[in-house]
Parts: C-alpha cells; structure tokens; sequence
C-alpha cells in the first residue's frame, strides 16, 4: 500500500551543526515530494520541494536529496539554529489525473531539537 | 493576502451533535483539501477538491461530508460527532495544476467528549 514513513522520530543536534532527516516512500508513482516544517500549534509550513525527475534541490540553508532507487528522500539543514526546532514532515504526491494536483500522503514526522 | 483561514481555532462537541468546519483561501487555488492529524501522526486526507464542483474521498472519509461552496470555500461537516473525530483539522489549497504545493490553514482543534 501507499505508505511515506521516517526512520528517525525524534533528532537531537547542537547549534550550528548540520542536520539529516531521512524518509521512506513507498510509491513509485508518486511525481513530486515536499517537506514541511510544523511548530507547535501551528498548520505544516512549506519548506522545499523537489519533482521526481530531478536528485538534488537546495535552497537557502535546506537541500533536499531523492534517490528513486531506493525510494528515499533526506531533508539537510545547514547550520542548525534553535528556530528549526520543530517536527518536519516528508509528503509524496500521489497524481489524481493529468493537470490535477495530487493527494499528499505524509509519514508519521521527526521532531527535531537544537540544542543552544 | 491572508492564505488559508480556518474557523473556528477551537471546538468542544458532546458525541452525537453535529457542527461544520469552515475553510476559506484568498489564492485563486483550484483545489482544497481536508485533512486530520491525530498525537504523533502525520496528517490523512479525509477529503479534497480538485476543482470547484467536484468533491473525492481520501483515505479517511468516514464520518465526514464536505461541500465546496465555490472556489474560496470548503467546508467539512461532522453530522453525528464521535470521540474517535478528536483530532486537529488542517485545511489546504493548492493550484491545482500538476503536481503543486499545498498551503495550510492554522488548524482547528475539536474534541469530542
């Protein structure tokens, strides 16, 4: 069945080091993969996306890696700051039909902590 | 532009009424999208629409209904409320076209004694 799940729920890393959040996907289907950053209380927030042709994506501070071959994607977080902390969310995007969205199966989430 | 608002913030429902969830974004979004997150989960579709008019089930519609009342509003209904709905409500818009990012609303927490 469809199933994104997180090898690591919960992550624990200094300020200013660097950090990994890795992801399983399960659907080879799926055409697009987003992360979200949650805080508590709030709704997930977008934080970078990368579609299923590519392997690497970066952006300011985050790269996202995406290996098809193995069906797993990673989220890296240069220079951690206490900010980050939150839990962080992988989606795969299921297609609904050509030129439609997609239905976002999300894993269970890694909460990760920076320590000052 | 104030994305996607979600009334209310919070809601205590005794198990058998009934009460809607309103959702409204401000993007020009074809689609919208309900979703629950229960302790220690990550969020499950209940609904989605992909375009104004149409309506589809996700992995968890029982329970539910929803109506996309145009394009800026999408509602979620619980008719008969049940413990097992306790959960936070997240709704979400996206384009619509292609593969897209969703943008969330802040959340409706419900608790159903």
């Amino acid at each position: 069945g469809e199933s994104v799940g997180l090898h690591l729920p919960t992550l624990s890393v200094q300020e200013g080091d660097n950090s990994i959040i890795n992801c399983a996907y399960s659907n080879s289907a799926s055409d697009y993969f987003i992360w979200y950053k949650q805080e508590s209380g709030k709704g997930p927030q977008f934080i970078i996306d990368i579609r299923s042709n590519m392997d690497k994506r970066q952006g300011q501070r985050v790269t996202v890696l995406l290996n098809k071959t193995v069906k797993h994607l990673s989220l890296q977080i240069a220079a951690t700051q206490p900010g980050d902390s939150a839990v962080y969310f992988c989606a795969e995007n299921i297609p609904l039909a050509l030129g439609q969205g997609g239905k976002l199966i999300f894993g269970q989430g890694t909460e990760l902590s920076v320590k000052p | 532009n104030a994305g996607v608002t979600q009334t209310p913030k919070f809601q205590v429902l005794k198990t058998g009424q009934s009460m809607t969830l309103q959702c409204a974004q401000d993007m020009n979004h074809n689609s919208m999208y309900w979703y629950r997150q229960d302790p220690g989960m990550g969020l499950r579709l209940i609904y989605y629409s992909a375009s104004e008019g149409t309506t589809d089930k996700g992995e968890v519609p029982n329970g539910y209904n929803v109506s996309r009342l145009n394009k800026r509003e999408f509602s979620l209904r619980l008719e008969s409320a049940a413990p097992s709905q306790t959960s936070v409500y997240f709704c979400a818009s996206s384009e619509g076209q292609g593969p897209d990012t969703q943008y969330f609303g802040p959340g409706t927490r419900l608790t159903v004694l």
